[in-house]
């Protein structure tokens, strides 16, 4: 069965204080792994698509990186600001349908 | 571009009524879907539309209709309300997802109480 887990579930931070968040994956035939923000009362907001194990993005202080049967999303030297939800979706293999895992609450203390 | 909005934004229903969930988006995309997001369980599918005339279901589509009439809008139906149904509703819309990674915008969600 396709599945998508994330985890930790909840992660509180220092401001300044790096760390990562982890998707794993059981699809065959990856055809994208997608990042999303979803911020309190809102609807989820488009970060990063990734393709092939090996591939990186960055955008700010966010880097979100994949292997074949994972991605991470590391987040350097946080701010307040980057508290929300992260969520980690895939495209079914063969279908128009997305699975998204439960998300990672992160707060960042200032 | 207004991009994908949602109407109402906040609804409360009695078990057994109807309603129907407004999604439009002015970004003249193919691929539209509706999810629920409920605590511990993440979105979930429950309706898509891959153009005018085509839908398909989800994950979760019981007691759910959709239609798609035009390109702009996607209404999602509920027949006869039940508690269970009570969550947060989005909408989502993207080009058409041949190619491998069409990121979906999503709208400001619809909160629904059925009591």
């Amino acid at each position: 069965e396709d599945q998508v887990t994330q985890s930790p579930e909840a992660l509180r931070l220092q401001e300044g204080e790096s760390s990562s968040l982890n998707c794993s994956y059981t699809v065959s035939g990856l055809r994208g792994l997608f990042w999303y923000r979803q911020d309190p009362g809102k609807g989820p907001e488009f970060l990063f698509t990734l393709y092939s194990a090996g591939e990186e993005k960055e955008k700010e202080r966010l880097k979100a990186t994949l292997t074949k049967k994972e991605s991470f999303l590391h987040i350097t030297a946080p701010k307040p600001e980057d508290s929300a939800t992260y969520l980690c979706a895939v495209q079914a293999p063969g279908t128009y349908k997305y699975i998204f895992g439960t998300g990672t609450r992160l707060k960042v203390l200032a | 571009n207004a991009g994908v909005t949602q109407t109402p934004k906040f609804q409360v229903l009695k078990t057994g009524q109807s309603m129907t969930l407004q999604c439009a988006q002015d970004m003249n995309h193919e691929y539209m879907s509706w999810y629920r997001q409920d605590p511990g369980m993440g979105l979930r599918l429950i309706h898509y539309s891959v153009g005018a005339g085509i839908t398909d279901q989800g994950e979760v589509p019981n007691g759910y209709n959709v239609s798609r009439s035009t390109t702009e809008d996607f209404p999602l139906r509920l027949l006869s309300a039940a508690p269970s149904q009570t969550s947060v509703y989005f909408c989502a819309s993207s080009y058409i997802p041949e190619v491998a990674g069409r990121s979906q915008y999503f709208g400001p969600g619809t909160r629904l109480l059925v009591l």
